[in-house]
């Protein structure tokens, strides 16, 4: 399987600590996505980051990736109560008629306690 | 706004009825998805439009098809629904540019399917 798997399955953190979200997968990829899932809702696209880029940052949010490894990481700063969802890890491989396929891991739910 | 519309939202069928999920889309995107996601489990893709190009996954069962009629719009038919078939069944859109490069996909609300 090409999925991204997500570590840890469940994290609990205090309002204003960090949270790092880690995600390895199999195969080459085209790019690396991560989305986040409120309980019972849809996904919403939080960063897409490019097999030839290293680092992207969008707001309190930081994602890395390591093609070598093939991992990547989602850092979210300073969380709030509000950020409290399931966090998913979805990769684009690079191989075969995969374009615009996107396979997803299991998540990681993140708990914010105020 | 622009957005992905699926209707209806909750949906509960008989064993073995035929359902039909639809999900519409003002972002004039070129690819739409559909993914399957049951408690605590990942999405599933089932399959996706590239324009009128229906491209199905390998382990999606022949129970599930899908039709796009136009750029706005795509079903999902569950011709005999099990019930193992319950789950949420989410929509997503995208776009593929001339550079063959793909972009993040936004997703509906999804629909909540119950079979009886």
């Amino acid at each position: 399987s090409q999925q991204g798997e997500e570590d840890p399955q469940a994290l609990s953190i205090q309002e204003g600590e960090n949270a790092t979200m880690n995600c390895s997968y199999k195969t080459s990829i085209n790019n690396l996505q991560w989305y986040r899932q409120n309980s019972g809702r849809g996904l919403v696209h939080l960063i897409l980051i490019r097999s030839n880029e290293r680092e992207k940052h969008s707001g309190r949010l930081r994602v890395t990736l390591d093609t070598s490894k093939k991992s990547s990481s989602l850092l979210i700063t300073a969380s709030r109560a509000a950020d409290t969802a399931s966090y998913f890890c979805a990769t684009e491989a690079s191989r075969g008629s995969t374009l615009g396929r996107l396979y997803f891991g299991r998540g990681t739910q993140l708990t914010v306690w105020p | 706004d622009a957005m992905v519309i699926q209707n209806p939202r909750y949906q509960v069928t008989q064993f073995g009825k035929p359902v039909t999920l639809s999900c519409s889309q003002t972002l004039n995107h070129n690819v739409m998805y559909w993914y399957q996601q049951k408690s605590s489990q990942a999405p599933k893709l089932l399959f996706h439009y590239y324009d009128k190009d229906f491209n199905n996954e390998a382990d999606t069962p022949d129970n599930f098809q899908s039709r796009r009629p136009n750029t706005s719009f795509c079903f999902l038919d569950i011709r005999s629904p099990g019930l193992g078939d319950a789950a949420m069944y989410l929509c997503a859109t995208s776009r593929i540019d001339g550079l063959m490069s793909s972009y993040e996909q936004y997703f509906g609300p999804g629909t909540r399917l119950t079979v009886t």
